[in-house]
């Protein structure tokens, strides 16, 4: 059974551009969150999709977004990159019955690290 | 809204000690809490969840709706129990993700 997979694993941007993160979510799941954690603190919930719809989101500005694809890949679009973005991105994914399920055991990728310059 | 309060960034204890890493949470609601934890070099996993009542790996965490608190206990720290910890909170349902404290880092000395 394959984990969950991201990538890049490292990426440095400057201010004001644009990207992307990708997610493979764990074989059998179609759920995927997505976390942002910066130095030093917890992770912090962005966004989930269930089916390839946004089924849940939290106090994240709308130039961050994502998708998820048929196979249940996922990725993470941020736009007009600030400095404050810089953290590391977590994915996790899960197996949802229903949309809002309650909570089954979610499983995380190894994060990517980006940095804004 | 939901808080997760982990009081301390850091705690260290000696090897068979006993460990006491706190969690305190904010939720007008029946929340369901989480341990999470990171070994140096891995993923975050899951180490308990509330409703379960499991001893994982000797730890054990008892939801005090009272204190609103749900500390991680372990009678004989392990060299291998060194970690940073996460406690989390669930609210309103699997579609509203999950909300972290900052993490304890546990240090266990020999």
């Amino acid at each position: 059974e394959t984990g969950v997979t991201q990538s890049p694993t490292h990426l440095i941007k400057t201010r004001g551009q644009q990207v992307t993160l990708r997610c493979s979510s764990q074989s059998g799941h179609n759920t995927v969150s997505w976390y942002q954690q910066a130095l030093g603190q917890g992770p912090q919930f962005i966004f989930q999709y269930y089916r390839e719809e946004e089924n849940g989101r939290g106090n994240f500005p709308p130039r961050f977004s994502g998708l998820q694809f048929p196979n249940y890949s996922s990725e993470l679009n941020v736009n007009a990159l600030e400095l404050d973005d810089s953290a590391l991105y977590l994915c996790a994914s899960t197996r949802a019955v229903a949309a809002l399920d309650s909570y089954n055991e979610q499983f995380f990728g190894p994060g990517t690290r980006l940095t804004v310059l | 809204a939901q808080r997760v309060t982990q009081p301390e960034k850091l705690l260290s204890v000696f090897k068979g000690a006993p460990v006491e890493l706190k969690c305190n949470y904010s939720y007008s609601g029946s929340p369901e809490l989480f341990w999470y934890v990171q070994y140096s070099r891995q993923r975050l996993q899951l180490l308990l969840r509330h409703i379960s009542r499991e001893s994982i790996k000797g730890f054990t965490a008892d939801l005090n709706k009272g204190e609103t608190s749900f500390h991680l206990k372990k009678p004989f720290a392990q060299e291998e129990d060194s970690a940073m910890y996460y406690c989390a909170l669930l609210s309103g349902g699997g579609a509203d993700g999950l909300t972290f404290g900052k993490g304890t880092h546990l240090i266990i000395q020999p």
